[in-house]
């Protein structure tokens, strides 16, 4: 099975809009972490967004939040106020247990932002 | 300010050659991986380096592949009698691993884009 999915190719959203981009996640570990990275047409991965399994609050840090839902296992982004500069490749990945483990990735979700 | 660094960002081998990647990681830490990431796909894990301490490398596809960390800072992917299917672009990533999993980020480089012919 995998462990994380990414359901949605390719996504368009008007600038100043906010977006969701989905991910669901699997795993029997009670300690995990969930990571969003943005991969633009340069290739560099860029840290957005952590999640913390025990974290009581959904994570945010500036435009980006996190809707993390436990129970349904899904980590969804959500980009307020998109820009331009926003237009990317979207992944969620995950780590199972503590520092130092493998992170496990989505197939990303190509988000296009239009004027 | 440096980030985590990659040489050479790209790479072009005939079938056979061997290729070796490097790997220049944020100052002070200690974890070091590295994936494999094939075009349209997300990254897939190759291997992990706790300072010069290979822990895991389940993820290395053949014996043709081997990665070192001899000093537990600069590490180098080497892919020996290199095939097409090895093309696709190699991410390093280095962590701090302080134990607290909130520090426990991985910061990328850029990547080397390795096209066999």
């Amino acid at each position: 099975a995998q462990k994380i999915t990414q359901t949605q190719p390719g996504m368009f959203v008007q600038e100043k809009e906010a977006v969701t981009l989905d991910c669901t996640y699997d795993t029997s570990d009670p300690s995990y972490g969930l990571f969003w990275y943005k991969q633009p047409s340069s290739g560099e991965m860029i840290f957005l967004i952590y999640q913390g399994s025990y974290d009581q609050q959904n994570a945010t840090e500036g435009r980006y939040s996190l809707n993390f839902q436990k129970a349904r296992k899904s980590a969804n982004l959500v980009i307020s106020a998109s820009q331009l500069g926003d237009s990317a490749m979207y992944f969620c990945a995950m780590r199972e247990g503590f520092a130092g483990n493998q992170f496990y990735f989505g197939t990303g979700t190509s988000l296009t932002v239009i004027p | 300010g440096a980030g985590v660094s990659q040489s050479p960002r790209y790479k072009v081998a005939k079938r056979g050659q061997d290729v070796a990647l490097r790997c220049d990681p944020i100052s002070g830490h200690v974890s070091l991986f590295w994936y494999q990431q094939a075009l349209g796909q997300g990254p897939e894990f190759l291997t992990y380096f706790q300072n010069e301490a290979q822990l895991d490398k389940s993820g290395l596809p053949s014996d043709r592949f081997f990665a070192e960390r001899p000093e537990g800072s600069v590490s180098t992917l080497k892919i020996q009698r290199t095939q097409q299917e090895d093309s696709a672009v190699y991410l390093c990533a280095s962590s701090l691993n302080s134990g607290r999993t909130s520090t426990d980020t991985q910061y990328f480089g850029p990547g080397t884009r390795l096209t066999v012919l």
